[in-house]
């Protein structure tokens, strides 16, 4: 079946702009993830969600960052007033199940985000 | 607590071995690993979980030692598509939130 699929997979962005990046995860993940990747390092985790329930959003760097997960499929990530720190590229993951010890989590491509 | 991967990078002739280690100063529950190759998706490779377990599929394994709160990820006899980034993602409870680690780059030459 499909993966985990993201768009837009590029986004160039001015400083001050707000973005929107979409998530679709595999039909059935019950948990989506969000991380940030930095150029040369391991993503870090932003949010989780539980069905449309956010569990944590521990990660999420500043208020201008909001996620949402309305009816607990798509996955929307949104950066309102883009700085340059946030270049980067934004992963999703899904997995399956929360119950029954840790599961695998299946990436998308991300979305690398270049604001100028 | 991020966890320490080392060596930073790595790189091999075809067919020779290498090991990863991942390394975290808190007590862990699972520890995830993850090869990624540059601008495409991180791919799941396994899961170890504590109990000092050993797991390993084609010419990948891996180990667990709780004791030592360290992973090692075997990869024998190198192939050119094993190139790549390895990251190992750390879990401490059964949250699944993952603290990954700042990769391994892993080149394999002909």
């Amino acid at each position: 079946g499909a993966g985990v699929s993201q768009s837009p997979r590029y986004k160039v962005a001015k400083r001050g702009q707000d973005v929107a990046l979409r998530c679709d995860p595999i039909s059935g993940h019950v948990s989506l993830f969000w991380y940030q990747q930095a150029l040369g390092q391991g993503p870090e985790f932003l949010t989780y969600f539980q069905n449309e329930a956010q569990l944590d959003k521990s990660g999420l760097p500043s208020d201008r960052f909001f996620a949402e997960r309305p009816e607990g499929s798509v996955s929307t990530l949104k950066i309102q007033r883009t700085q340059q720190e946030d270049s980067a590229v934004y992963l999703c993951a899904s997995s399956l199940s929360f119950t029954g010890g840790p599961l695998e989590q299946y990436f998308g491509p991300g979305t690398r985000l270049t604001v100028t | 607590q991020q966890p320490v991967q080392s060596p930073q990078a790595v790189i091999l002739r075809e067919g020779e071995d290498a090991v990863i280690n991942c390394s975290s100063s808190k007590a862990l529950y699972s520890v995830h690993w993850y090869r990624q190759k540059h601008g495409e998706a991180p791919v799941f490779l396994m899961i170890l979980l504590k109990g000092g377990e050993q797991k390993g599929h084609d010419k990948i394994s891996a180990s667990f030692n709780e004791k030592k709160q360290q992973s090692s990820l075997y990869l024998t006899a190198s192939q050119l598509s094993c190139s790549g980034t390895y990251f190992c993602g750390t879990e401490m409870d059964s949250s699944y939130k993952l603290i990954f680690g700042s990769g391994t780059r892993l080149l394999v030459r002909p």
